[in-house]
């Protein structure tokens, strides 16, 4: 199975800050690579799809970028309803895996 | 509005079965790949099996596999995943995924239903 590791696990920051999440592939996955942010008693909701593109309704200050093993996620000015776990996910292989999330609290 | 409905979680005895449902709506069901992840207590997302459109191809996580069968009922708009010989480990919230077209990623959850193992 394809690996994917996050950094870090968790993060604190303040609102209007810009916040740069890291997911790192075991082998590469060209850019299958997608993510997702769920708040505490929800489902997750799909951000960022085939390494960049930006889902439908999700605002813009969210962004994705990188190809092969790494991959970065921005969020360029957080806002308060942004403080939520993230969590990438590989879309290469026939069994996804996800990273082991990344929790955002605020400062 | 597109959405999926999870049903049948519960309480349940080390070695005892459940069958989880997923309706769907709002969409064409039987045009789209569908997949289960789950969630235990406080633990990530981990990726538990997938169904292709027509229901003929399946793939499992090793962690189920022989335990969980995955299927679907087109007609009905139903998907369904069959837990047989459960285990503690295996308890987590059950979510049903939509597989985009054509980005591979799951666009649509479901609420999820919760199934504890414990005797």
């Amino acid at each position: 199975d394809i690996q994917m590791t996050q950094s870090p696990s968790s993060l604190s920051a303040s609102v209007g800050d810009r916040v740069t999440i890291t997911c790192r592939a075991s082998q590469s996955i060209s850019s299958y690579l997608n993510w997702y942010q769920q708040k505490p008693g929800k489902a997750p909701k799909l951000l960022i799809y085939a390494a960049s593109s930006l889902q439908s309704g999700v605002p813009s200050r969210f962004s994705g970028s990188g190809s092969g093993t790494d991959f970065t996620l921005t969020i360029s000015s957080l806002q308060p309803e942004d403080f939520a776990t993230y969590y990438c996910q590989q879309s290469y292989s026939t069994s996804p895996t996800f990273g082991q999330g990344t929790r955002l609290e605020i400062k | 509005e597109v959405q999926l409905v999870e049903s049948g979680g519960g309480l349940v005895q080390p070695g005892g079965s459940l069958r989880l449902s997923c309706a769907a709506s709002g969409f064409t069901f039987s045009s789209y790949w569908m997949h289960w992840v789950r969630q235990a207590p406080g633990k990530g997302l981990v990726w538990v099996s997938r169904i292709n459109s027509d229901g003929s191809s399946t793939s499992y996580a090793d962690s189920v596999k022989g335990r969980f069968t995955i299927s679907r009922d087109n007609a009905k708009n139903t998907l369904y995943l069959q837990m047989n010989s459960l285990r503690a480990e295996d308890t987590a919230v059950y979510y049903c995924a939509r597989v985009s077209i054509p980005n591979d990623a799951f666009d649509i959850w479901g609420q999820g239903t919760m199934v504890t193992v414990s005797s």
